[in-house]
């Protein structure tokens, strides 16, 4: 049984500050890695994606990667109260069957 | 370019009653998802399609429940017949192909079965 696992939060970060969220995952064989963020009440929105070992940025958004660890992170650089939210993090194999963590509630403060 | 269109966006209803819900992908893509999201469990992928075969269905919780995807642009979940424990937001999901595995999911359908 695959799980994903994420600290549930909430998460509290002043404005500008870095937000780190963590992601772990029990299936070694794992093959891509994904971030959504989902606003209460409307659909989890893609954030970011990441297939290799390493940082992937975009914007201020930042994905690591780390396949030994089984671990992935999502840090986001000078935090504003928008990006209050559920961040959830989805795990993949060879296929396209996802298993989503329980998600990490952000709460950003002004 | 339309997202991924679901209908209704809400739903009240009796125990016992059919429900059906709707799902419109995003055109050219191959994989379709149906989830449930719940405070309790979270979100839980139910089944998911590709090119409109459905490829696993471990993840529906009964035989009230049954999903169909008659073609590449249409797919309904069915619950027959519903209970109260049924109530949950139920999203669907689609990806472009089997070397892109992004989902894109649509608003939702909130169910209440009262």
């Amino acid at each position: 049984q695959k799980e994903v696992e994420q600290n549930s939060g909430p998460l509290s970060v002043p404005e500008g500050a870095i937000a780190s969220l963590n992601c772990t995952y029990s299936d070694r064989v794992s093959q891509s890695f994904f971030w959504y963020r989902q606003y209460s009440g409307k659909s989890p929105e893609l954030i970011m994606s990441i297939y290799s070992n390493g940082d992937k940025e975009d914007g201020r958004f930042t994905a690591q990667l780390n396949k030994a660890s089984q671990y992935v992170s999502l840090l986001i650089r000078d935090s504003q109260p928008s990006d209050s939210a559920t961040y959830l993090c989805a795990v993949g194999g060879y296929g396209q069957n996802f298993v989503f963590g329980p998600g990490t509630r952000l709460s950003v403060l002004p | 370019d339309a997202g991924v269109i679901q209908s209704p966006r809400h739903e009240v209803t009796e125990m016992g009653q059919e429900v059906t819900l709707r799902c419109k992908p995003i055109s050219g893509h191959n994989s379709l998802f149906w989830y449930r999201q719940t405070m309790m469990r979270g979100l839980e992928l139910l089944i998911y399609f590709n090119n409109n075969v459905p490829i696993d269905d471990s993840g529906m919780p009964e035989d009230r429940f049954s999903a169909k995807m008659p073609n590449a642009s249409f797919s309904t979940l069915k619950i027959q017949p519903s209970e109260p424990r049924d109530s949950a937001v139920y999203f669907c999901a689609s990806s472009p192909t089997r070397n892109r595995v992004e989902q894109f999911f649509g608003p939702g359908t909130r169910l209440t079965v009262l």
